[in-house]
């Protein structure tokens, strides 16, 4: 069965940089993007970008474009989201997820919590 | 970049009831690339309906999407107690998706 598994909890001060990861299983890794998503608290879902597994094509919204990075390893079928720059407003849960073949996101990590703080 | 507006933000129902949720885009977008999320807290986000109207695996056929051009909704036809959370739309017509703000579904 596909599923998406991702690092443990982070703590980080303003100013650093984190790179939480999202193993994947149960799928042909190159076949699918992954996406990641965030959720700070008390807001809705963000959009951080999303990366195509095959040739490793990046899209990012402006909001973040210049501070995160998405990456993959395919001999372990793992993606990474890197975000560099931290600040409070960072703090949030951020989900990685799979897109489908009809495009929406029907397989999600159990999210990763990222706290921001001084 | 696509503006998804929802609406209303929370929507007060009892177990039983039917709940109707609206997502207003700010530009015409194909159904095709129309998707509807459900949210619990401490879970990671379902999807309940992909391409606007097609409900995605193993989901219950009380959430029913339907819409074009601009507006689209999400149908829960018979609230039941798990269906209490929050609701997302999201388009992915253009390579920037993007999220609605968010339809609370709260007894």
């Amino acid at each position: 069965q596909v599923e998406l598994v991702q690092s443990g909890p982070e703590v980080k001060r303003p100013g650093a940089s984190v790179k939480v990861s999202c193993k994947t299983s149960g799928y042909t890794f190159t076949d699918y993007a992954v996406t990641w998503v965030r959720q700070a608290p008390g807001q809705g879902l963000e959009l951080m970008g999303w990366i195509s597994v095959y040739n490793e094509d990046t899209n990012y919204p402006q909001k973040v474009q210049d501070r995160v990075t998405l990456t993959r390893e395919i001999s372990t079928g793992t993606v990474y989201m890197e975000l560099t720059s931290l600040k409070s407003d960072d703090t949030a849960v951020y989900y990685c997820g799979r897109r489908g073949a009809h495009g929406a996101i029907n397989y999600w990590g159990q999210g990763t919590l990222v706290t921001v703080s001084s | 970049e696509i503006v998804l507006t929802q609406s209303p933000g929370t929507l007060s129902v009892s177990p039983g009831e039917r709940a109707t949720l609206s997502c207003r885009a700010s530009q015409r977008i194909s159904a095709t690339f129309l998707a509807w999320y459900q949210h619990r807290p401490g879970q990671p986000p379902r999807l309940l309906v992909y391409g606007g109207s097609i409900r995605a695996t193993g989901i219950p056929d009380r959430f029913s999407g339907r819409g074009s051009g601009t507006d689209f909704t999400l149908t829960i036809s018979r609230l039941e107690p798990e269906d209490f959370a929050v609701y997302y739309c999201q388009q992915y017509s253009t390579s920037l998706w993007t999220f609605g703000q968010g339809t609370k579904v709260e007894i």
